[in-house]
């Protein structure tokens, strides 16, 4: 079982509508969660951090935490062509400075 | 540009040469990180520096890689002898002290390596 996991992808939605990525985390003592979006031959972009469960909301980018079902997930609303690039899911344990990355979701948004 | 620096962005070697990559974090970062990654893939953790301390470091670290960060600013990060399988995007990233309750990492542009 891989430590982060993310739906590869392509998810497609059209421009407008609210785009879902979801990520699950095998390890329980991880405790800080975060979406990074990375366009084609760019590095890393830190979009959205959470720390606690719940949501968290900043603009167009809500995250959303659950820990007892150790799921994260990111929602896009009002989805842009320009927010079209792989979405990373990032998890930091209790302990630990690295980061653990999903593989990331790639998201397509059509005009 | 007050953001996390990386020089080169790009380095084409032959296969067998050393390498050595440079990374300047955040000015008030004292943390630093280098990652690996290769196409379709996430980073992959290779490295952590608080200061010019290397507190972990990960078994994808070859006795061929090194890592220093000798006055606890800029960082640099050789590989020796390198492989076709080293052709990756080598990532650097920094983040607050200790002690702050933000574990945010910020990641500079990348020095993508080709080897030949």
């Amino acid at each position: 079982q891989k430590e982060v996991e993310q739906n590869s992808g392509p998810l497609s939605v059209p421009e407008g509508a609210i785009a879902s990525l979801n990520c699950t985390y095998s390890d329980r003592g991880s405790q800080s969660f975060f979406w990074y979006r990375q366009y084609s031959g760019k590095s890393p972009e830190l979009i959205m951090f959470i720390y606690s469960n719940g949501d968290k909301e900043d603009g167009r980018f809500t995250a959303q935490l659950n820990k007892a079902s150790q799921y994260v997930s990111l929602l896009i609303r009002d989805s842009q062509p320009s927010d079209s690039a792989t979405y990373l899911c990032a998890v930091r344990s209790t302990g630990f400075q690295k980061l653990v990355f999903g593989t990331g979701t790639r998201l397509l948004v059509s005009p | 540009d007050t953001g996390v620096s990386q020089d080169p962005r790009h380095k084409i070697t032959k296969r067998g040469q050393n390498v050595t990559f440079r990374c300047d974090p955040i000015s008030e970062h004292n943390r630093l990180y280098w990652y690996r990654q290769t196409l379709g893939q996430g980073p992959e953790f290779l490295t952590y520096f608080q200061n010019e301390a290397q507190l972990e470091k990960s078994r994808l670290l070859s006795d061929r890689f090194s890592a220093e960060r000798p006055k606890g600013s800029f960082s640099t990060l050789e590989i020796q002898r390198t492989e076709q399988g080293d052709s990756a995007m080598y990532l650097c990233a920094s983040s607050w002290p200790e002690g702050s309750t933000s574990y945010e990492q910020y990641f500079g542009p990348g020095t993508r390596l080709t080897v030949t």
